[in-house]
């Protein structure tokens, strides 16, 4: 079993569509919870860490769900620029170790 | 702009030959640094922990003697890929840690990643 799993999609939605993605870690001594954006052959980019109390960013909602282990991201009113991978990922050892889920891939279209 | 550049963006070698690969923080110290290694469609995955000042610690089935990784200042880390093979070709991305309380939340940069064509 991975340590982090994710859906990899692709999920294709409509402009305005509202999107969720969920992610699991087997991990229970997981300390930090992130999602984070790749688009092709870039770099990823923190989009959001993810509270136990929930967090939300604009159109962006992220929820974590300790007795579950599992993470989620919502996104409403999508836009053709959320196109992107998005990254699920768990660290511990005060964040120096970092695992990545395979990723969901979002395609957003007009 | 960036906070840790890497470079070079593209590399495209010949079969057998080395390349190298840097890592440069450009706000702040970083004792560690990362690197990972990225196949089409699939996630990053962690190739090593670079220690500045050590020995690197790599991950299961990363064989250290093909990829070496030198971190000899608190600002540069290199990888090398030794005597290259088609099989090597991936992309390459590096990242660094900003300790605690030099800026706001962030506290891993990426690089912008090399990607790795063996011939």
């Amino acid at each position: 079993r991975k340590e982090v799993e994710q859906d990899p999609g692709p999920f294709n939605v409509p402009e305005g569509a509202t999107v969720a993605f969920n992610c699991t870690y087997s991990n229970s001594a997981s300390q930090s919870f992130f999602w984070y954006r790749q688009d092709c052959r870039k770099e990823p980019k923190l989009l959001m860490s993810v509270y136990s109390s929930g967090n939300e960013d604009g159109r962006f909602t992220a929820q974590l769900n300790r007795a579950s282990q599992y993470i989620s991201l919502l996104i409403r009113d999508s836009k053709l620029s959320d196109s992107a991978t998005y990254l699920c990922v768990v660290g511990f050892n005060a964040g120096n170790m970092l695992t990545f889920g395979g990723g969901t891939r979002l395609m957003v279209k007009p | 702009g960036a906070v840790v550049s890497q470079h070079p963006s593209w590399v495209i070698c010949k079969s057998g030959t080395s390349v190298k690969i840097e890592c440069r923080s450009l706000d702040f110290q970083a004792t560690t640094m990362f690197w990972y290694r990225q196949f089409p469609k699939q996630s990053l995955m962690l190739m090593a922990t670079s220690n500045e000042g050590s020995k690197a610690t790599y991950e299961q089935g990363v064989e250290k003697d093909k990829f070496l990784i030198n971190h000899a200042s608190l600002t540069l880390s290199t990888l090398t890929v030794t005597s290259a093979h088609p099989e090597d070709s991936s992309f390459y991305i590096c990242s660094a840690r900003r300790p605690p309380g030099v800026g706001p939340d962030e506290k891993l940069f990426f690089g912008s990643g090399t990607q790795l064509s063996v011939l």
